[in-house]
């Protein structure tokens, strides 16, 4: 089945500075890579989202890039603010056994920007 | 609001015990998924039921078990309860089981067994 790795796993940055966070899958039918934001307490939402098909996608302050052939995605958040302190996941569509489709999240990574 | 609603919000029980988790969906959303959230495996895909019926599963226990109904809300029933079954249940939902479709998270059940 499909396996995410998430690094890193904490992240601290002032505001201001770039966030950088790294995924990697290993099953290489999946093809829908959403990144989700968790406040504390709260949860998941979808921030963005990309398809095989696509290489970058980017929305404001936030993009993300695919690299099928190493099955590697990435999050990038520009200019940080402190509301952006959460714990970001990615995850990877899951071809499931029975027709299914899911998404296999990797461990999180906790933002914190400080002001 | 996402539009999926769990209920309870928060249960305590004790171990060997049986409980009910209960989800309904999204308006017009037939695929319902329930995930399993704990401090250190982040968020662990238990199953996937699209229409009523079964379609993808992941690391669900024995001990665990799901069904959607007619009406499309779905509940997990979790027994013989033990100490690390402690966690947060996320139900979620989307339109369909199409690749790329938007999953919607509810706000969680809060299960903690002593």
């Amino acid at each position: 089945g499909e396996n995410v790795e998430q690094h890193p796993s904490t992240l601290s940055v002032q505001e201001g500075d770039s966030a950088v966070i790294k995924c990697t899958y290993s099953d290489s039918a999946s093809n829908y890579f959403p990144w989700y934001k968790q406040e504390l307490g709260k949860r998941p939402q979808l921030i963005i989202d990309i398809r095989s098909n696509v290489g970058e996608k980017k929305d404001q302050r936030i993009a993300v890039t695919l690299n099928k052939t190493a099955k590697h995605f990435s999050l990038h958040i520009t200019e940080t603010q402190p509301e952006d302190s959460a714990v970001y996941f990615c995850a990877a569509s899951y071809p499931g056994d029975q027709a299914g489709t899911a998404l296999i999240f990797g461990k999180g990574t906790t933002l914190s920007v400080s002001s | 609001d996402s539009g999926v609603t769990q209920t309870p919000k928060h249960l305590i029980t004790a171990t060997g015990q049986r409980v009910t988790l209960r989800c309904s969906p999204r308006s017009g959303d037939l695929s319902v998924y329930w995930y399993q959230q704990s401090l250190d495996q982040g968020l662990q895909f238990l199953i996937q039921y699209y229409n009523g019926e079964e379609r993808a599963k992941g690391n669900i226990l024995e001990r665990f078990s799901a069904q959607q109904f007619p009406d499309l809300h779905s509940e997990l029933n979790l027994s013989s309860l033990e100490l690390g079954d402690s966690a947060l249940y996320f139900c979620a939902s989307s339109v369909d089981q199409a690749i790329g479709n938007t999953i919607y998270f509810g706000e969680g059940s809060w299960l903690t067994v002593v």
